[in-house]
């Protein structure tokens, strides 16, 4: 497609359960940013990925989040024994530089997780 | 690490009335700044952004951006409003690594027919 894709829109799971989110980055875009974006809050930095590596994960929150990319393409946020504090919408974005200095990220539409 | 602060939650304007969405960061590094809209149901895309150069940046849809930086602000503007121009603004500032990319909370703009 022609932007950013992320799957599934919606997910609603329960606390305890395991989820996975993926995101699909506009194709020839090396730069891939998750963000997670709480009711009533701006995006929040999570992790950012220059080709298959995490350039910065500062912004994981605690070791239930990873993310990976190991093609450089698409990847994926996995979020481990979830709590109902991870209730958010995860935003994708792509960028075709090695930042958003040297241009601008292309936002997805997200995925919103409510945990039960 | 650098910060955004966006001084209003809601801003309501009645349409072809014009409009400031105020913008301060913090910062100790030079910074990029970019202003994003997000329209209902839509994910969030780049409205404007300064770089270097002019410090007055138009952007899409006739809105504008000075960067003061002796105020450390980045306020947005727009002469008419337009119905459509009801979204969720985001402040955006990033170091010139772009590495990292913070925003602030938002402003809610409304536009009153």
């Amino acid at each position: 497609g022609a932007g950013v894709s992320q799957t599934p829109s919606n997910k609603v799971t329960e606390k305890g359960k395991y989820v996975e989110l993926r995101c699909d980055p506009i194709s020839g875009h090396t730069a891939l940013y998750w963000y997670r974006q709480s009711l009533g809050q701006g995006p929040e930095f999570l992790i950012y990925f220059q080709g298959t590596g995490a350039a910065d994960d500062s912004g994981l929150p605690n070791d239930r989040f990873f993310a990976v990319r190991p093609e450089g393409s698409v990847s994926t946020l996995k979020i481990q024994r979830t709590e109902r504090g991870d209730s958010a919408v995860y935003l994708c974005a792509s960028s075709p530089y090695g930042g958003p200095g040297t241009g601008e990220l292309f936002f997805g539409e997200g995925s919103r997780l409510t945990v039960l | 690490a650098q910060s955004v602060t966006q001084l209003d939650s809601q801003v309501p304007v009645f349409e072809e009335a014009p409009v400031e969405l105020r913008c301060n960061y913090s910062s100790s590094v030079s910074v990029y700044l970019f202003w994003y809209v997000q329209y209902p149901n839509q994910g969030l895309q780049l409205l404007l952004k300064y770089l270097s150069g002019s410090t007055l940046v138009k952007g899409i849809n006739g809105f504008e951006a000075e960067f003061n930086k002796s105020q450390t602000s980045f306020h947005l503007r727009k002469p008419s409003v337009h119905i459509s121009d009801t979204a969720e603004y985001f402040c955006a500032v990033s170091d010139l690594t772009g590495n990292q990319f913070y925003f602030g909370t938002g402003t809610s703009l409304t536009v009153i027919p």
